[in-house]
This record gives structure tokens, C-alpha cells and sequence, in this order.
């Protein structure tokens, strides 16, 4: 599979731990963003996503949090479990300009779930 | 349903060869995206098409990469001659057409090209 550049930020959490990862994003007309999973050997995998009109979104065992002021997103994942291990990106862009969901990517966290 | 699926998954060249990646997207996806993931670093748009129409090709590093869409299905991306740097992950992804698309594109595997 893919192996993770040595510059990766990492998260190491226990099993049962809730794991919050953040990214900073630097666009400030971006509208939509989305966290997306990637283990290890496959693509990015759509985990949750927030549109700018919204400052918290709940899906199942994560949680997405905007804040606009500081351009900063975070996900919170409930209850970690050993198949939460992956890298984790969050990603941007502005729907509203009409760019058709051309992504821009954060560099990435590997979260490490520890049994 | 099939998922997007790309060929091949690993691919080792030399420099100064050249290297055909192909995407199939998912069926009914008129959308159609170019990614790739250098060693260590974000995944970087490339292109995109709708249909068989470049929308946007800002992401295209130089004019060594070529990327198609034939009669709107499959893609194929092409480097020609390749070069170190190029070496990373490319990773292809579709959509639904717009009136539809809730924002999520659907991501392949990717392909890792190694250029030695």
C-alpha cells in the first residue's frame, strides 16, 4: 500500500479513546468541506462533509466542526476503534464559484488506534 | 455497483519512458478527476472533466501529461517522457452530474507510479 511521507502529523490514541484531528484550511471563500478516510492500499473514502452556514454537523461516531473565524476544521471520532487507523485529510473548495467540487487537500494525520 | 476502478495499481518505469494510467469511473458519473499524491505530501487536483470536456486543467504540472476522456467514460492519463519527480500516486475520481451531486466524489485506488 501507499506508505506515509515521514512529514505526516500523527495521532496515537487507545482503543475506546475519542480522537479529535485537526486542519487548518487557508481559503476563506471556501464554502463545503469534507473529511476523507484513506487506509492504507486504497483512495480517499468520503467520511463527512459541512457546508459554511453550518458550524457542527453529527454523523455516526464523528463529528465535524467549522469555525469560520479561524479557518480552522476539526473531526472528533467517538469511541475509536483499530479500524479507524488511516490517514485522515480534510479538504475544501467553493461551490458557490462554480468549480465543481475541485478539491484542495490538507497534507494529511495518520491516526494510530493502539489495542 | 462497481466502484471507480484504475489500472494499473503499481507501475515501475524508467525516466524518460512513458506510462498510460486508466481510469473507469462509476457508471452514469459525468464528472471525471485527476489526483495525485506526491511522497509526503497533500493530494493535488490535476484536471477535471465533464464528460468529455476538460472543465479545468490548472493542476496539470507541465506539458508532459496528457489526460483524455474519449467519448466521455473511461479517462486515460498519460506522462510522456517521465521524470523522477513524477513518481507518486494518481488517484482518479467521479461524480454524479451536478443537479445530483451531493459534493462526495467517489475515489479509485490509485495507481503508484515509480520512475527509477
Amino acid at each position: 500500500g501507499e506508505s506515509v511521507g515521514l512529514h505526516l502529523p500523527t495521532l496515537s490514541v487507545q482503543e475506546g479513546d475519542n480522537s479529535i484531528i485537526n486542519c487548518a484550511y487557508s481559503n476563506s471563500a471556501s464554502d463545503y468541506f469534507i473529511w476523507y478516510k484513506q487506509e492504507s492500499g486504497k483512495g480517499p473514502q468520503f467520511i463527512i462533509d459541512i457546508r459554511s452556514n453550518m458550524d457542527k454537523r453529527q454523523g455516526q461516531r464523528v463529528t465535524v466542526l467549522l469555525n469560520k473565524t479561524v479557518k480552522h476544521l476539526s473531526l472528533q471520532i467517538a469511541a475509536t476503534q483499530p479500524g479507524d487507523s488511516a490517514v485522515y485529510f480534510c479538504a475544501e473548495t467553493r461551490q458557490s464559484g462554480g468549480s465543481n467540487y475541485k478539491l484542495t487537500f490538507g497534507k494529511g494525520t495518520l491516526l494510530t488506534v493502539n489495542p | 455497483e462497481a466502484g471507480v476502478t484504475q489500472f494499473p495499481s503499481h507501475s515501475v518505469i524508467e525516466k524518460g519512458q512513458t506510462v498510460t494510467l486508466r481510469c473507469d469511473p462509476i457508471s452514469g458519473h459525468d464528472n471525471l478527476y485527476w489526483y495525485r499524491r506526491v511522497m509526503g505530501k497533500e493530494i493535488k487536483f490535476l484536471l477535471h472533466f465533464v464528460k468529455e470536456s476538460k472543465q479545468d486543467e490548472s493542476g496539470m504540472p507541465n506539458n508532459r501529461f496528457l489526460a483524455e476522456r474519449t467519448g466521455g467514460t473511461y479517462s486515460t492519463l498519460k506522462v510522456q517522457p517521465a521524470e523522477l519527480e513524477d513518481s507518486g500516486v494518481y488517484f482518479c475520481a467521479s461524480s454524479p452530474p451536478r443537479l445530483t451531486n451531493t459534493g462526495e466524489l467517489f475515489f479509485g485506488e490509485g495507481s503508484r507510479l515509480t520512475v527509477l
